[in-house]
């Protein structure tokens, strides 16, 4: 089955650590996203990439990172420049045509204490 | 004014009802325009997707785009419990760059 995978489902994290979200994707899609999911708040874009060795910026990138190294993987980082980062995290792709929908995986929920 | 504006509920409905949800919107240039269905700690699923405006159905779901009034809905016939999640509003341009999502609407569908 055709989907997207992010682990882990839980994670929990001391502040002051960096933390890296796992997000793989075997849909052949060449656009990936990463979202923050907050109670009460629209998703927010974090970080997107349209291609390979290439990413760009969303509305909430300050304390986080990305890389795209594959086409199938797009980890993120959570540093602890992040101010608030206990949240959803949820991961999506898309055919990279304009206006194609999105689609998500499960999400991480992290904790930071 | 926010960008995508959604009632965010919580809407409770007898089950059989029929479920009307809406998102007012204030960017013309949105033309593609998406609805999902989130349960509790799980991802957003597709549910309908629509260009521009017009009617689309699938099933029990309806899908409204009123580019003129900046006005889109979703209706679900015969509601069961297990429509009962948050059911979020999303919409592009024509480049597919800039998704903007509504906050949802939290649904419960009573037996």
């Amino acid at each position: 089955d055709g989907g997207i995978t992010q682990s882990p489902k839980y994670l929990f994290r001391k502040e002051g650590q960096n933390v890296t979200l796992s997000c793989e994707q075997n849909l052949n899609h060449d656009a990936m996203y990463w979202y923050r999911q907050d109670p009460g708040q629209g998703l927010r874009l974090i970080y997107y990439s349209q291609i390979v060795n290439d990413f760009q910026k969303g509305d909430i990138a300050e304390g986080y990172s990305v890389s795209r190294e594959k086409k199938e993987s797009f980890p993120l980082t959570v540093t602890s420049a992040q101010k608030n980062p206990t949240a959803f995290y949820l991961c999506a792709s898309s055919i990279a045509a304009g206006g194609s929908p999105l689609h998500f995986g499960n999400g991480t929920r992290l904790t930071v204490t | 004014q926010k960008e995508v504006e959604q009632d965010p509920g919580p809407l409770s409905v007898p089950e059989g009802a029929i479920v009307s949800l809406n998102c007012t919107y204030s960017n013309s240039a949105f033309q593609y325009f998406m609805w999902y269905r989130q349960y509790s700690r799980k991802g957003p699923e597709l549910l309908m997707y629509t260009y521009s405006s017009g009617n689309k159905e699938d099933g029990r779901f309806t899908a409204q785009v009123d580019k003129s009034s900046k006005y889109i809905s979703l209706f679900i016939r015969d509601s069961q419990p297990s429509d009962s999640a948050t059911y979020l509003c999303a919409m592009s341009d024509n480049y597919g760059q800039n998704f903007v999502f509504g906050p949802g609407t939290r649904l419960s569908v009573l037996p």
